[in-house]
């Protein structure tokens, strides 16, 4: 299986501030086609996760363009610009090139 | 607008069978994969198992002894079975949509006597 880590915030981090939010992958998620299956998602509190980024840099319709993606075969970011009261929750990063399916552990953020 | 709904019982017995129902809107089962994921409560989220659009299934080698994903494209429903729950099967069960994703709001299922 795809194992996914992925690092801690230093919370709480200031509101307007940026963070930045890593993820690496056990495999490289880059495919021969070009595209590189990974996508993160936001959980906020008592809500189903929403999905921010696929393809590991395309935002998803309606989400803020203070969210961005980026990274290379195995080693991911998404970076959050000038955090927000409403981006308060769980991240995570997801694999999809490969089953079963595996999610990174979560990232906290926190607002100050 | 694409919709998935969870329904199933709140509450199950230890070593009982869980059985839950994906109804979906807005999409065709015969156009889009279903998966199930799971989160247990306050942890992070485990991806159970697939219908593909075609009829075919996967599923997690950790429960595959267990699970099984079954579907009837005329009334949209996924259905996840899976047997001989114990405690640690408590948690909130998702159906999402193949790529892009799209999730249900969850069922959270409780497993105790």
């Amino acid at each position: 299986d795809i194992v996914m880590t992925q690092g801690a915030l230093p919370n709480p981090v200031p509101s307007g501030e940026s963070a930045s939010i890593t993820c690496q992958s056990s495999k490289s998620l880059l495919h021969s086609n070009g595209k590189t299956y990974l996508n993160w998602y936001l959980q906020r509190p008592g809500q189903s996760p929403q999905l921010l980024i696929y393809w590991m840099s395309t935002r998803a319709s309606g989400v803020s363009d203070r969210f961005s993606g980026s990274g290379s075969g195995t080693d991911f970011t998404l970076k959050i610009s000038s955090v927000e009261a409403e981006d308060v929750g769980v991240y995570y990063c997801q694999q999809f090139l490969e089953y079963p399916l595996t999610f990174g552990s979560g990232t906290k953020l926190e607002i100050k | 607008q694409v919709q998935l709904k969870e329904s199933g019982p709140g509450l199950v017995q230890p070593s009982q069978t869980l059985s839950l129902t994906c109804t979906v809107s807005g999409f065709s089962l015969m156009d889009y994969s279903v998966h199930w994921v799971r989160q247990p409560p306050g942890k992070g989220l485990e991806w159970m198992g697939r219908m593909k659009y075609d009829g075919d299934t996967y599923y997690n080698s950790a429960l595959k002894s267990r699970l099984s994903i079954s579907r009837d494209t005329s009334k949209s429903q996924v259905f996840l079975k899976m047997n001989s729950l114990q405690t640690e099967d408590t948690a909130i069960y998702y159906c999402t949509r193949g790529f892009p994703p799209y999730w249900g709001q969850g069922v959270m299922v409780t497993v105790s006597s």
